[in-house]
Protein backbone atom coordinates (compact mmCIF):
# COMPACT_ATOMS: atom_id res chain seq x y z
CA UNK A 1 0.00 0.00 0.00
CA UNK A 2 0.67 3.65 -0.82
CA UNK A 3 2.23 5.47 2.11
CA UNK A 4 4.01 8.48 3.36
CA UNK A 5 6.08 8.99 6.29
CA UNK A 6 7.96 12.02 8.01
CA UNK A 7 11.18 11.70 9.80
CA UNK A 8 10.75 14.18 12.68
CA UNK A 9 8.13 14.28 15.16
CA UNK A 10 9.16 17.71 16.55
CA UNK A 11 11.88 20.32 15.50
CA UNK A 12 12.99 22.93 17.53
CA UNK A 13 14.95 25.95 16.08
CA UNK A 14 15.74 29.49 16.69
CA UNK A 15 14.85 32.21 14.14
CA UNK A 16 17.14 33.10 11.40
CA UNK A 17 17.97 29.14 11.47
CA UNK A 18 17.05 27.40 8.25
CA UNK A 19 14.80 24.69 8.39
CA UNK A 20 14.80 21.26 6.48
CA UNK A 21 11.82 18.88 7.19
CA UNK A 22 11.94 15.16 5.51
CA UNK A 23 9.20 13.56 3.54
CA UNK A 24 9.48 9.87 2.21
CA UNK A 25 6.54 8.29 0.27
CA UNK A 26 6.60 4.62 -1.03
CA UNK A 27 5.52 3.82 -4.66
CA UNK A 28 6.45 3.15 -8.14
CA UNK A 29 3.89 5.29 -10.15
CA UNK A 30 3.08 8.45 -10.60
CA UNK A 31 2.73 10.63 -7.43
CA UNK A 32 1.43 13.94 -6.90
CA UNK A 33 2.98 15.84 -3.54
CA UNK A 34 1.85 18.29 -1.30
CA UNK A 35 2.92 20.54 1.78
CA UNK A 36 -0.14 21.53 3.95
CA UNK A 37 0.67 23.54 7.26
CA UNK A 38 -1.67 23.86 10.23
CA UNK A 39 -1.09 27.23 12.12
CA UNK A 40 -2.39 27.25 15.64
CA UNK A 41 -6.28 27.53 15.63
CA UNK A 42 -6.08 27.28 11.93
CA UNK A 43 -6.97 25.52 9.19
CA UNK A 44 -4.72 23.03 6.76
CA UNK A 45 -3.32 25.27 4.08
CA UNK A 46 -1.32 24.27 0.97
CA UNK A 47 2.10 25.55 1.73
CA UNK A 48 3.14 24.21 -1.98
CA UNK A 49 2.91 21.16 -4.12
CA UNK A 50 4.32 19.35 -6.77
CA UNK A 51 2.76 17.31 -10.00
CA UNK A 52 4.97 17.22 -13.18
CA UNK A 53 7.68 19.58 -14.21
CA UNK A 54 10.33 21.36 -12.25
CA UNK A 55 11.42 19.17 -9.31
CA UNK A 56 11.85 22.38 -7.20
CA UNK A 57 8.80 23.61 -6.32
CA UNK A 58 8.19 27.12 -4.38
CA UNK A 59 5.41 27.74 -2.19
CA UNK A 60 3.84 30.57 -0.28
CA UNK A 61 6.01 32.47 2.66
CA UNK A 62 9.42 31.54 1.35
CA UNK A 63 8.88 27.70 1.57
CA UNK A 64 10.20 25.51 -1.42
CA UNK A 65 10.38 21.65 -1.81
CA UNK A 66 12.24 19.35 -3.98
CA UNK A 67 10.93 16.55 -5.40
CA UNK A 68 13.80 14.06 -5.83
CA UNK A 69 12.40 10.71 -7.62
CA UNK A 70 15.61 8.63 -6.53
CA UNK A 71 14.89 9.05 -3.25
CA UNK A 72 11.00 9.24 -2.92
CA UNK A 73 11.63 12.01 -1.39
CA UNK A 74 10.11 15.53 -1.08
CA UNK A 75 11.92 17.59 1.68
CA UNK A 76 10.61 21.37 2.53
CA UNK A 77 12.83 23.80 3.24
CA UNK A 78 13.11 27.30 4.01
CA UNK A 79 16.43 29.53 4.76
CA UNK A 80 15.37 31.64 7.35
CA UNK A 81 12.56 31.17 9.33
CA UNK A 82 10.50 33.38 11.49
CA UNK A 83 8.51 33.09 15.07
CA UNK A 84 5.30 32.76 12.76
CA UNK A 85 6.23 29.92 11.45
CA UNK A 86 5.77 27.79 14.48
CA UNK A 87 3.40 25.34 13.36
CA UNK A 88 2.37 21.62 12.33
CA UNK A 89 3.95 20.61 8.76
CA UNK A 90 2.09 17.94 7.12
CA UNK A 91 3.31 15.79 3.92
CA UNK A 92 0.69 14.26 1.42
CA UNK A 93 0.37 12.59 -1.89
CA UNK A 94 -1.88 11.43 -3.95
CA UNK A 95 -1.01 8.45 -5.90
CA UNK A 96 -2.10 7.13 -8.94
CA UNK A 97 -3.32 3.94 -8.15
CA UNK A 98 -5.71 5.06 -5.53
CA UNK A 99 -7.29 8.44 -7.44
CA UNK A 100 -7.62 11.27 -5.81
CA UNK A 101 -7.48 10.57 -1.70
CA UNK A 102 -4.70 12.47 0.15
CA UNK A 103 -2.46 10.11 2.06
CA UNK A 104 -0.87 12.38 4.99
CA UNK A 105 2.42 11.86 7.07
CA UNK A 106 2.27 11.99 10.87
CA UNK A 107 3.09 15.35 10.67
CA UNK A 108 6.21 17.32 12.10
CA UNK A 109 5.41 19.85 14.99
CA UNK A 110 7.98 23.03 14.21
CA UNK A 111 8.81 25.54 16.99
CA UNK A 112 10.44 28.60 16.55
CA UNK A 113 12.13 30.57 19.08
CA UNK A 114 12.15 34.06 19.33
CA UNK B 1 -15.39 34.08 -0.89
CA UNK B 2 -16.75 31.84 1.94
CA UNK B 3 -14.00 28.54 2.23
CA UNK B 4 -15.01 25.31 3.75
CA UNK B 5 -17.44 25.64 6.59
CA UNK B 6 -18.12 22.53 9.24
CA UNK B 7 -20.64 22.35 11.56
CA UNK B 8 -20.80 21.82 14.57
CA UNK B 9 -17.02 22.82 16.03
CA UNK B 10 -17.41 20.27 18.95
CA UNK B 11 -19.47 17.26 19.81
CA UNK B 12 -19.73 15.06 22.60
CA UNK B 13 -21.61 11.61 22.43
CA UNK B 14 -21.42 8.74 24.59
CA UNK B 15 -20.61 5.06 23.35
CA UNK B 16 -23.21 3.63 21.12
CA UNK B 17 -24.62 6.76 19.93
CA UNK B 18 -25.08 7.89 16.67
CA UNK B 19 -24.03 11.35 15.08
CA UNK B 20 -23.89 13.55 12.02
CA UNK B 21 -20.95 16.44 11.08
CA UNK B 22 -22.00 18.45 8.12
CA UNK B 23 -20.01 19.97 5.43
CA UNK B 24 -19.95 23.00 2.79
CA UNK B 25 -17.72 22.83 0.16
CA UNK B 26 -16.02 25.80 -0.77
CA UNK B 27 -17.83 27.82 -3.63
CA UNK B 28 -17.55 26.26 -7.29
CA UNK B 29 -15.95 23.00 -5.67
CA UNK B 30 -18.04 19.93 -6.68
CA UNK B 31 -16.04 17.04 -4.82
CA UNK B 32 -15.71 16.46 -0.89
CA UNK B 33 -13.59 14.41 0.64
CA UNK B 34 -13.59 13.28 4.68
CA UNK B 35 -10.61 12.54 7.19
CA UNK B 36 -10.22 11.76 10.70
CA UNK B 37 -7.18 12.95 12.18
CA UNK B 38 -6.76 11.19 15.49
CA UNK B 39 -4.74 13.58 18.26
CA UNK B 40 -0.89 13.58 17.11
CA UNK B 41 -1.93 11.85 14.06
CA UNK B 42 -1.94 12.61 10.23
CA UNK B 43 -5.61 12.96 8.69
CA UNK B 44 -6.25 9.67 7.64
CA UNK B 45 -8.79 9.08 4.58
CA UNK B 46 -12.25 8.43 5.20
CA UNK B 47 -14.21 8.62 1.85
CA UNK B 48 -15.30 10.64 -0.67
CA UNK B 49 -18.03 11.73 -2.83
CA UNK B 50 -18.70 13.35 -6.47
CA UNK B 51 -21.89 13.80 -8.03
CA UNK B 52 -23.49 12.24 -5.14
CA UNK B 53 -22.50 8.91 -5.07
CA UNK B 54 -19.06 7.34 -2.79
CA UNK B 55 -15.86 7.30 -5.10
CA UNK B 56 -13.48 5.86 -2.71
CA UNK B 57 -13.37 4.32 0.39
CA UNK B 58 -10.37 4.78 2.77
CA UNK B 59 -10.44 1.65 5.45
CA UNK B 60 -13.19 2.48 7.91
CA UNK B 61 -15.73 0.42 8.65
CA UNK B 62 -19.73 0.27 7.60
CA UNK B 63 -20.66 1.86 10.62
CA UNK B 64 -18.84 5.38 8.68
CA UNK B 65 -21.61 6.43 6.08
CA UNK B 66 -22.03 9.85 3.91
CA UNK B 67 -24.18 11.41 1.97
CA UNK B 68 -23.39 14.32 -0.67
CA UNK B 69 -26.29 16.28 -1.58
CA UNK B 70 -27.41 18.19 -5.04
CA UNK B 71 -26.07 22.00 -3.83
CA UNK B 72 -22.67 19.60 -3.42
CA UNK B 73 -22.59 19.80 0.42
CA UNK B 74 -21.78 16.55 2.80
CA UNK B 75 -22.78 15.15 5.59
CA UNK B 76 -20.68 11.99 7.75
CA UNK B 77 -22.64 9.56 9.74
CA UNK B 78 -20.70 7.54 12.09
CA UNK B 79 -23.42 5.34 13.98
CA UNK B 80 -22.15 2.51 17.51
CA UNK B 81 -19.70 5.08 18.57
CA UNK B 82 -16.81 3.57 20.15
CA UNK B 83 -14.63 5.68 22.23
CA UNK B 84 -11.92 5.17 19.53
CA UNK B 85 -13.71 7.49 16.95
CA UNK B 86 -12.86 10.54 19.21
CA UNK B 87 -10.78 12.58 17.22
CA UNK B 88 -10.93 15.67 14.77
CA UNK B 89 -13.01 15.24 11.63
CA UNK B 90 -12.13 17.19 8.77
CA UNK B 91 -14.03 18.11 5.49
CA UNK B 92 -12.05 18.82 1.94
CA UNK B 93 -13.19 19.85 -0.81
CA UNK B 94 -12.09 20.15 -4.79
CA UNK B 95 -12.49 21.04 -8.01
CA UNK B 96 -13.58 17.60 -9.71
CA UNK B 97 -11.06 14.36 -9.16
CA UNK B 98 -8.08 15.45 -10.58
CA UNK B 99 -5.46 14.33 -8.39
CA UNK B 100 -3.21 16.94 -8.54
CA UNK B 101 -5.87 19.87 -7.61
CA UNK B 102 -5.17 21.41 -4.09
CA UNK B 103 -8.08 19.80 -1.35
CA UNK B 104 -9.53 23.04 0.50
CA UNK B 105 -9.51 21.97 4.39
CA UNK B 106 -12.32 23.04 6.69
CA UNK B 107 -11.52 23.77 9.92
CA UNK B 108 -12.96 20.58 11.68
CA UNK B 109 -15.39 19.01 14.50
CA UNK B 110 -13.73 17.70 17.47
CA UNK B 111 -15.96 14.82 18.20
CA UNK B 112 -15.49 13.31 21.66
CA UNK B 113 -17.30 10.00 22.67
CA UNK B 114 -17.37 9.20 26.47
Amino acid sequence: AQSVSQHNHHVILSEAASLELGCNYSYGGTVNLFWYVQYPGQHLQLLLKYFSGDPLVKGIKGFEAEFIKSKFSFNLRKPSVQWSDTAEYFCAGTFKAAGNKLTFGGGTRVLVKP
Amino acid sequence: DAGVTQSPTHLIKTRGQQVTLRCSPKSGHDTVSWYQQALGQGPQFIFQYYEEEERQRGNFPDRFSGHQFPNYSSELNVNALLLGDSALYLCASSLSLVSYNEQFFGPGTRLTVL
